[in-house]
This record gives C-alpha cells, structure tokens and sequence, in this order.
C-alpha cells in the first residue's frame, strides 16, 4: 500500500494565523483527499485535491478557509487560514490505494490547537 | 446521500468478551464498506474491507460481513484484548465515481483485564 508522510505532526498556533500541512506519498496518485477530524467526532471530508486542477470543497469549506495545492502527483498541502480555536482538529490527508482492492491510506494526521 | 449509522460508544467490555459493533449504511448502488481502526494517539489503519455483497473481510481476528438484504456490515471478534481498545469507523465508498469514504460517527471500544 502506499506510504503517506505527514507534517508537522501537531502544532499550537495563535489565532488569526495560518498552518499548511503537507502530504507526501511514495508513489504517484490520481486523487488525495483532505479529512478534519474534530475532538470526539468522526472525520468529515474537507476537499478532494487532483493534480493540474482545483480541488473540489465540500459543503461547509471553502477555499478561502482552507486553500489546497497540488504541484504534482505526490505532493499536496493543505493550509489552514486565519484560524480560530473552532479549527482546533486533527487533519488527516488520504489516497486511494489499488494495493489495498480500493481501499484508502491515511496519514498520521497533525494534531492542531488553536489558543 | 450515503451515510453511516454506527453503534453508538463508548463500549467497555472485559477481555475474552464477544465483540460486535454494529454499522448499516444507505447509499447508491452497491458501494464497498470497510472497517478502519484508530488506536489512541495514532492516525486510521484500514481493518478489514468488503467489496460485494456476502463478501466477508476478515483481519487480526475481526470479521465483516457485507450485508446487501439488511444493508449491514458488523464488525466481530470472538476474543477481545486489551490491545483492541481504540476507536472504530464503519465507512464506505459509492461506486459511483465520486471516491470519496463516508465515516460512521465512529464507536470508542475498552477493554479491561
């Protein structure tokens, strides 16, 4: 299956500024996708990043919010915008591995608090 | 839309217990369902997965059963052990083109010595 590293790992941040988390995946994929678990909840899709295009937000998220980029079919970061302590989450990145019959790798996630 | 009716947590069980942790879904067409496991500090491993209907997916003594005629797909294991506490998501993926995994609310499981 794929390897996904994720970084950093945790972080606290002062509200009103911004974190990019990235994704690196050992071998290239089509789609990766961007999760927020809140504290106690389960994980809610946040954006599907493809490569070349604009990633597709879910309802709820916007890209002001939570910009993504997409360089190449390894890479992808996800930025956290003018945070406040609502967006106290752990972030989670996802690809889609055919090693796994359709099933989906995670990354170790990043554990962010927001004071 | 699809969505995920997981049992409800947090279970406590003692160890050598009989798990099932109960999940039944909605959802276009016939999608695939999977198991993903998340033990404390860590992120999510995949457990087990099932891509058709009666197909059983099996893992680390977990079993699932894909349940088309009651749309279910329940997470077993006949012995538990302590190292099983973590926190478990039903989820599945609409085979519809859209890729992308709908979670359950996710079940907290403990298990005592």
């Amino acid at each position: 299956s794929a390897v996904i590293s994720q970084k950093p790992s945790r972080d606290i941040c002062q509200r009103g500024t911004s974190l990019t988390i990235q994704c690196q995946v050992d071998s290239q994929v089509t789609m990766m996708f961007w999760y927020r678990q809140q504290p106690g909840q389960s994980l809610t899709l946040i954006a599907t990043a493809n490569q070349g295009s604009e990633a597709t937000y879910e309802s709820g998220f916007v890209i002001d919010k939570f910009p993504i980029s997409r360089p190449n079919l390894t890479f992808s970061t996800l930025t956290v915008s003018n945070m406040s302590p609502e967006d106290s989450s752990i972030y989670l990145c996802s690809v889609v591995s055919p090693n796994l019959g359709y099933g989906y790798t995670f990354g170790s996630g990043t554990r962010l608090t927001v004071v | 839309g699809d969505s995920v009716t997981q049992m409800e947590g947090p279970v406590t069980l003692s160890e050598e217990a009989f798990l099932t942790i109960n999940c039944t879904y909605t959802a276009t067409g016939y999608p695939s369902l999977f198991w993903y496991v998340q033990y404390p500090g860590e992120g999510l491993q995949l457990l087990l997965k099932a891509t058709k209907a009666d197909d059983k997916g099996s893992n680390k003594g977990f079993e699932a059963t894909y349940r088309k005629e009651t749309t279910s797909f329940h997470l077993e294991k006949g012995s538990v052990q302590v190292s099983d506490s973590a926190v478990y998501f039903c989820a599945l993926v609409s085979n519809f083109g859209n890729e992308k995994l709908t979670f359950g609310t996710g079940t907290r499981l403990t298990i005592i010595p």
